[in-house]
């Protein structure tokens, strides 16, 4: 069984700064992925980031980057340069190498403040 | 990234009647597509996956006989709630994935109401 812990219920952030959420993971699988969605109050899961297992440099897509590391099981997000838009919940999600379900952590709520 | 349509956004209806949600990826074949329901300030719970011209496969707990999955084209599925009850009330959410792709497109999701 797979299992995403996302340790922090709720972030605020001040525009223009970086933020960090947090995602550890546990899987017994070696090939597996990680992904980050972001749902903004309207509902809709917004894809933003994918780390394969065996991908050797952390992800990037704009402003979002993967800090992965394998050793800790971590594979928290990066966002930089923090807008008001960016308010929303992050979900952090793991998916078997091979399979197709995702499993999903308990989201964070990502407050950015002027 | 891929566009998923769902559609009604909103429903509201009565109890014991039922409502079918349409899931449609418009701009790839989508040979999985799953169906999720999400509970206010929750996680996603994954209901089914379904793949194009087979039966859904059903995650423990979730009632076959309630929520009806159909998958007839690599473009549409739907799901319905039978005889609806205010305990049905949720958001669904459907996203799809294509046969070369690991990422999941999400649908904007459906919001039902049973009076």
């Amino acid at each position: 069984a797979q299992k995403i812990t996302q340790t922090q219920p709720g972030m605020f952030v001040q525009e223009k700064e970086a933020v960090t959420l947090d995602c550890t993971y546990d899987t017994s699988d070696p090939s597996y992925g990680l992904f980050w969605y972001k749902q903004p109050s309207s509902g809709e899961m917004i894809f933003l980031i994918y780390q394969g297992s065996y991908d050797q440099q952390n992800a990037t897509e704009g402003r979002y980057s993967l800090n992965f590391q394998k050793a800790r099981k971590s594979a928290n997000l990066v966002i930089s340069a923090s807008q008001l838009g960016d308010s929303a919940m992050y979900f952090c999600a793991i998916k078997r190498g091979g399979g197709n379900k995702l499993t999903f952590g308990t989201g964070t709520q990502l407050k950015v403040e002027l | 990234g891929a566009v998923v349509s769902q559609h009604p956004s909103r429903v509201i209806c009565k109890s014991g009647t039922s409502v079918k949600i349409e899931c449609r990826s418009l701009d790839f074949q989508a040979t999985t597509m799953f169906w999720y329901r999400q509970f206010p300030k929750q996680s996603l719970m994954l209901m089914a996956t379904s793949n194009e011209g087979s039966k859904a496969t059903y995650e423990q707990g979730v009632e076959k006989d309630k929520f009806l999955i159909n998958h007839a084209s690599l473009t549409l599925s739907t799901l319905t709630v039978t005889s609806a009850h205010p305990e049905d009330s949720s958001f669904y959410i459907c996203s799809a994935g294509g046969l070369y792709t690991d990422t999941q497109y999400f649908g904007p999701g459906t919001r039902l109401t049973v009076l």
